[in-house]
């Protein structure tokens, strides 16, 4: 069985400081592991994939099989980037995402 | 506009009443989905379905019904509301297996339902 574990439910940070969202996984396959957000009264929306190594509005993901991890990443964050982030897998037969319990994420003035 | 929609936004049902939530894509997108979003579990997948026709249960099933008679509608039944199925209900497209590169899920804006 497959599993998305975000080990916080809250992850507060002032502007400007570095911020770290968890995420480790359980799946014995080759997983492709996402980042979706959702902004306050706007829609659940992709922010990256492990797969384009693409950096999106500053934040990166690195995915490590050693340690089963794809923590989201940003040097410096900025208020507006306050929101809803759930971290998601795919596997064998690729058909449908498993999401994690999702991390509220609070950037304070 | 093009996109997905759900209907109702909103719902307050009572226990042992059916429920049907509605979604619609304009998208044409083979793939769409039913998850349910509730605190502490995030978002779970109810069903999913790869093309008219073709659907497949995903992680909580259980009192749920769907049909895709046609590829741009997947309505979801509660044959029976219980209390337990209050939650929030997203529906998402998508226009190709979800590791690939059109893989990406476009949610709608979720349908809330309260079983009383």
């Amino acid at each position: 069985a497959q599993r998305v574990t975000q080990p916080e439910k809250l992850l507060s940070v002032f502007k400007g400081a570095p911020v770290e969202l968890k995420c480790n996984y359980s799946y014995s396959g080759s997983p492709e592991l996402f980042w979706y957000v959702q902004y306050s009264r706007q829609r659940l929306q992709l922010l990256l994939r492990h797969i384009s190594r693409e950096s999106i509005k500053g934040f990166t993901a690195d995915l490590n099989k050693g340690e089963t991890s794809f923590h989201l990443k940003k040097p410096f964050a900025q208020e507006e980037d306050s929101a809803m982030y759930y971290c998601a897998l795919t596997g064998a037969g690729r058909r449908a995402l498993t999401f994690g319990s999702g991390t509220r994420l609070q950037v304070q003035p | 506009d093009a996109g997905i929609t759900q209907s109702p936004r909103y719902k307050i049902t009572e226990t042992g009443r059916q429920v049907t939530l509605m979604c619609h894509q304009t998208w044409s997108h083979s793939y769409m989905f039913w998850y349910r979003q509730d605190l502490g579990h995030g978002l779970r997948l109810i069903y999913y379905s790869a093309a008219a026709d073709i659907t497949d249960k995903g992680e909580v099933p259980d009192g749920y019904v769907v049909s895709r008679s046609k590829t741009e509608n997947f309505p979801l039944t509660l044959e029976s509301a219980t209390r337990s199925q209050t939650s929030v209900y997203f529906c998402a497209s998508s226009p190709g297996l979800a590791g690939s590169n059109t893989g990406e899920l476009f949610f709608g804006e979720g349908s809330r339902l309260t079983v009383l």
